[in-house]
């Protein structure tokens, strides 16, 4: 069984701190890893991917690798009230008819002004 | 570009009735996915289809059915609903899911079977 573990959280942290989410996951073979934030009642949106070890950094959001470990982080800086939301980690894992995203559960992610 | 949409936005079904969930894409993505999420969990692949006429079954695919005679769209089917079905259905398409495999969602369909 391909897993994602995320922590369901909440994760609270006050306005213009860090906010620092993490997301383990079982198939070493995966090559790339993504995260998606998800507002109360709405779809899932793209924020940010990641394919090689270390730090990508896009804007006040830094992604961390780490295929060794099988571990993959999110990191929000100057946290706003607006990211408020849920933080879906994905990775993308090799099938027979091509790639497919399995998602974590997970972590809701609350900023306090 | 309307980019992916869903319809119905709210449904009740009564147990043992059936429906088709609609998704209609406009970006000539080749794949297309049917997820449900339910409360508190994440996103659990129902189908999926990498072209016209292909498809394929994911994670959790007992109850549904799906077909894919165009390009732009891939209803997914309920028959004989139960209350087990009750989630929120997301339709995504990807160009081509490479390693960067990016995915856009439609808004999403909450099924209430009772």
């Amino acid at each position: 069984q391909k897993e994602v573990e995320q922590n369901s959280g909440p994760l609270s942290v006050p306005e213009g701190a860090i906010a620092s989410l993490n997301c383990t996951y079982s198939d070493r073979g995966s090559q790339s890893f993504f995260w998606y934030r998800q507002y109360s009642g709405k779809s899932p949106e793209l924020i940010m991917f990641i394919y090689s070890n270390g730090d990508k950094e896009d804007g006040r959001f830094t992604a961390q690798l780490n295929k060794a470990s099988q571990y993959v982080s999110l990191l929000i800086r100057d946290s706003q009230p607006s990211d408020s939301a849920t933080y879906l980690c994905a990775v993308n894992m090799l099938e027979e008819y091509g790639n497919k995203l399995v998602f974590g559960a997970g972590t809701i992610l609350r900023v306090k002004s | 570009n309307a980019g992916v949409t869903q319809t119905p936005k709210f449904r009740i079904l009564k147990i043992g009735q059936s429906m088709t969930l609609q998704c209609t894409q406009d970006m000539n993505h080749n794949y297309m996915y049917w997820y449900r999420q339910d409360p508190g969990m994440g996103l659990k692949l129902i189908y999926y289809s990498v072209g016209a006429g292909i498809t394929d079954k994911g994670e959790v695919p007992n109850g549904y059915n799906v077909s894919r005679s165009t390009t732009e769209d891939f209803p997914l089917r309920l028959e004989l609903a139960a209350p087990s079905q009750t989630s929120v259905y997301f339709c995504a398409s990807s160009i081509i899911p490479d390693r960067t495999n990016e995915q856009f969602f439609g808004p999403g369909t909450r099924l209430t079977v009772l």
